[in-house]
């Protein structure tokens, strides 16, 4: 079982909904990730909080807005998404990382499955 | 030429037989690497460290080859539960940061 808890599992939204993604970690890891996956491929970096600062925005746009609360949360909030946003959202944490480092010890949560109508 | 190439496959593999698997990676001065495992419709999970002496988990052993610039996985009297798709994963720098990064995967099929 995984360490990591990501809510919801699934989500469907209309294009012009509002939503949020939320995932918790309590094994005192200090870098949070968001990751993106498309059917077939590999997870793609969005963001990544060290310390509860942003240190890594991959240019993702700016309908997806990031936020860590504290060290053990982390939010992505969606507006405005388009169709092609539908893939699974994968929120992970290791126990450090940083702008010049990153450790690959990624634990994963079971992600959520986004369909926007 | 990509950063981290896997063959996609897939590997279509009797129960009981000896696989492996290859993957390149571009930049040198990569620092450390991984193998995750991702089944179908899950989250990826660790499944080895590679290390420069290489390592040994029960039926899974990976090597890294730094003059030539892969690692390799080897699996041992595959299980049907090894089914899945292998992610390699390099820590190399980019834009003076050093990141994930993340090979497309090989997809193995064991079959009965």
């Amino acid at each position: 079982d995984t360490e990591v808890t990501q809510t919801p599992k699934h989500l469907v939204m209309g294009m012009t909904n509002k939503k949020s993604l939320k995932c918790e970690q309590h094994m005192g890891h200090r870098a949070m990730y968001w990751y993106k996956q498309k059917a077939k491929k590999p997870p793609e970096l969005m963001f990544v909080y060290s310390y509860e600062k942003l240190s890594i925005n991959e240019s993702v746009p700016s309908r997806f807005s990031p936020e860590c609360p504290n060290s053990s949360l982390l939010n992505l909030h969606l507006h405005a998404l388009q169709p092609e946003d539908s893939a699974l959202y994968l929120c992970a944490s290791s126990l450090s990382g940083g702008p010049t480092f990153v450790t690959g010890e990624l634990f994963f949560g079971e992600g959520s499955r986004l369909t926007v109508l | 030429r990509k950063e981290v190439e896997q063959d996609p496959g897939p590997f279509n593999v009797p129960e009981g037989a000896t696989v492996a698997f290859n993957c390149t990676y571009s930049n040198s001065a990569s620092q450390s690497f991984f193998w995750y495992r991702q089944d179908c419709r899950k989250e990826p999970k660790l499944l080895m460290s590679v290390y420069s002496s290489g390592n040994e988990d029960g039926r899974f052993t990976a090597q890294l080859n730094r003059a030539s610039q892969y690692i390799s996985l080897l699996i041992r009297d595959s299980k049907l539960s090894d089914s899945a798709t292998y992610l390699c994963v390099v820590n190399m720098e980019r834009d003076s940061n050093y990141q994930l990064i993340w090979g497309a995967g090989t997809k193995l099929i064991i079959k009965p």
